[in-house]
């Protein structure tokens, strides 16, 4: 199975800073990564798909890059509402298809 | 607008079994890949299973597999979750999700699973 590693694990920042989280699989997954975030006690909601496509009603601070193996979420301004758990995906060729630890955003 | 509803979820003895349901409503249910995602309490996503529109497809995480059973009905717009011969690290949060473009653009508010005697 694919494995997929996601750095750092937690970050603090400030609001308006630029953060980035960082996804790594464990072989070639092309552009089939998926990004969500999640807030305590709630559904994780989805942000960006294949990749680097946001998903219809996600903030357009949020962007995604990367193919092959290594792949970054972008937060362009940390907004209040962004304190949260993101989580990157795999959906390459059949499942299982593995979610990254998530990586904790705090506020600074 | 969409909406997914999970139910069925409780307090389980281990080596029992359990069977959850998600009610599906304001997308056509029979035209999209569905699967289950669940969540440890305090832990990260685990994607658990999935099914083809019309169920000729199914997918299963290592660590299910042969003792869950994804199903749906595509005339109820409803999804299952047959869970048998549970274990304690089967407690978690089971969410419903919608598959589309390969990504999980709509899940559900989830359901709590607790094994234990």
């Amino acid at each position: 199975d694919i494995q997929m590693t996601q750095s750092p694990s937690s970050l603090s920042a400030s609001i308006g800073d630029r953060v980035t989280i960082t996804c790594r699989a464990s072989q070639s997954i092309s552009n089939s990564l998926n990004w969500y975030q999640q807030k305590p006690g709630k559904a994780p909601k989805p942000l960006i798909y294949a990749a680097s496509s946001l998903q219809s009603g996600a903030p357009s601070r949020f962007s995604g890059s990367g193919s092959g193996t290594d792949f970054t979420l972008t937060i362009s301004s940390l907004q209040p509402e962004d304190f949260a758990t993101y989580y990157c995906q795999h959906t390459y060729s059949s499942p299982p298809w593995t979610f990254g630890q998530g990586t904790r955003v705090e506020i600074k | 607008e969409v909406q997914l509803v999970e139910s069925g979820g409780g307090l389980v003895q281990p080596g029992g079994s359990l069977r959850l349901s998600c009610a599906a409503s304001g997308f056509t249910f029979s035209t999209y890949w569905m699967s289950w995602v669940r969540q440890a309490p305090g832990k990260g996503l685990e994607w658990v299973a999935n099914i083809k529109e019309d169920g000729s497809q199914r997918y299963y995480v290592d660590s299910v597999e042969g003792r869950f059973t994804i199903s749906r009905d595509n005339a109820k717009n409803s999804l299952f979750l047959q869970m048998n011969n549970l274990r304690d690290e089967d407690t978690a949060v089971y969410y419903c999700t919608k598959e589309r473009q390969r990504s999980l653009d709509y899940w559900g508010q989830g359901t709590l699973v607790t094994v234990s005697s």
